[in-house]
């Protein structure tokens, strides 16, 4: 069963806007994990945020991490067409295979 | 990061036969682990690949219908069994090089069942 969910499930913006989204997950994690996925292929790593980190960044990518809430943002800065992709973020609970949360359908209008 | 290499990358499978994907690492890895993503959905895990032992299965997976072999630290194959329409969806390997460490993932493979 899924760890957690994610909101929104499909978020539609312009290019050029900031993109956020949400990750809650049910028991305590290891890290958590951001992917992101084109069209059904193969899953490509972005960002992993451990337990005892409260954000990270990579190029436009800021992740924060809220244990206390059990809760996960991924905010994709100053978009482009190329970042229209479904993102999903995995928990680690310590037995090292992930689970994943439902993922979000980002469009990215040029 | 290890590269990863996956296939068949999709295959068109006739009901009841079997089909047997193959994950390559390039270097050698702790752990290793299969996927299985149905349309539309997100990703469950079926089985953590065990070196030179038995697979663990997760809950709902059975290892006569998803027999898994992992011989080496760097070689994994996945089995889909006795294959019905239900089966069709993409199958991922993923490894992980060291504790805490991302988990890398493959290209996948997608299945279709006639």
């Amino acid at each position: 069963s899924q760890q957690g969910e994610e909101d929104p499930q499909a978020l539609s913006i312009q290019e050029g806007e900031n993109a956020t989204m949400n990750c809650s997950y049910k028991t305590s994690i290891n890290n958590l994990q951001w992917y992101r996925q084109n069209s059904g292929r193969g899953l490509v790593h972005l960002i992993l945020i451990r337990s005892n980190e409260r954000e990270k960044h990579s190029g436009r990518l800021r992740v924060t991490l809220d244990t206390s809430k059990k809760s996960s943002s991924l905010l994709i800065t100053a978009s482009r067409a190329a970042d229209t992709a479904s993102y999903f973020c995995a928990t680690d609970t310590g037995r090292r295979a992930l689970t994943f949360g439902s993922g979000t359908r980002l469009q990215v209008q040029p | 990061s290890a590269v990863i290499s996956q296939k068949p990358s999709r295959d068109i499978c006739q009901r009841g036969t079997s089909l047997t994907i193959q994950c390559q690492v390039d270097s050698q890895v702790t752990m290793m682990f299969w996927y299985r993503q149905q349309p539309g959905q997100s990703l469950t895990l079926i089985a953590t690949a065990n070196q030179g032992s038995e697979a663990t299965y997760e809950s709902g997976f059975v290892i006569d219908k998803f027999p898994i072999s992992r011989p080496n630290l760097t070689f994994s194959t996945l089995t889909v069994s006795n294959m019905s329409p239900e089966d069709s969806s993409i199958y991922l390997c993923s490894v992980e090089e060291a504790p805490g460490q991302p988990q890398h993932f493959g290209d996948g493979t997608r299945l279709s069942i006639l």
